[in-house]
């Protein structure tokens, strides 16, 4: 098994729309997780950290679910600016400076 | 802005050539990576330093050398590239190494083209 892996979409959808992208991971020791969006040949940019649960920040939702290992990102209101990759990223099997990122889902929100 | 600055932004360099990527940051972080990223692929790590000192490297030909010559500054040496090295060459960093790792800075990256 992959220690990450993502749905590479591509996730079409509506301006707003809901949509959610889940991450799966192999490592039941990791205790942090992360969401990057990475914008077309930009650099990745942390959107959220999830240390517990889960967390909120407006329209952005992650969850995690420790028994299944997969943590999602739930995208509500869905706007045009959202279109992006996003980026699943654990640290590794080898410690917190290994991290290990998905291979990205990419989300295009159209009018 | 990214408060992690990345030079050049383009490097265009032959196979003979000697050049250096640099990267800067003045937020106080201890810990600063290089990374590289393939078109369409997530960025993969290449090396790794905490404290200044070079704590991973991930088998990383001896054809990029990392020099991190004090906290605020890291260094990735070229020499002898191959076409298949180009990419876009990220360094991050983050403020230190434990559990918050993963919040990662990075900077716009260079993008390199080995001819």
């Amino acid at each position: 098994r992959k220690e990450v892996e993502q749905d590479p979409g591509p996730f079409n959808v509506p301006e707003g729309a809901t949509v959610a992208f889940n991450c799966t991971y192999s490592n039941s020791a990791s205790q942090s997780f992360f969401w990057y969006r990475q914008d077309c040949r930009k650099e990745p940019k942390l959107l959220m950290s999830v240390y517990s649960s889960g967390n909120e920040d407006g329209r952005f939702t992650a969850q995690l679910n420790r028994a299944s290992q997969y943590i999602s990102l739930l995208i509500r209101d869905s706007k045009l600016s959202d279109s992006a990759t996003y980026l699943c990223v654990v640290p590794g099997y080898t410690g917190f400076q290994k991290l290990v990122f998905g291979t990205g889902t990419r989300l295009l929100v159209s009018p | 802005d990214t408060e992690v600055t990345q030079t050049p932004k383009h490097l265009v360099m032959g196979m003979t050539n000697k050049k250096s990527l640099k990267c800067e940051q003045h937020m106080g972080h201890r810990a600063m990576y290089w990374y590289k990223q393939k078109a369409k692929k997530p960025p993969e790590l290449m090396f790794v330093y905490s404290y200044e000192k070079l704590s991973i490297n991930e088998s990383v030909p001896s054809r990029f050398s990392p020099e991190c010559p004090n906290s605020s500054l890291l260094n990735l040496h070229l020499h002898a590239l191959q076409p298949e090295d180009s990419a876009l060459y990220l360094c991050a960093s983050s403020p230190q190494v434990g559990v918050h790792t993963g919040e990662l800075f990075f900077g716009e990256g260079s993008r390199l083209t080995v001819l």
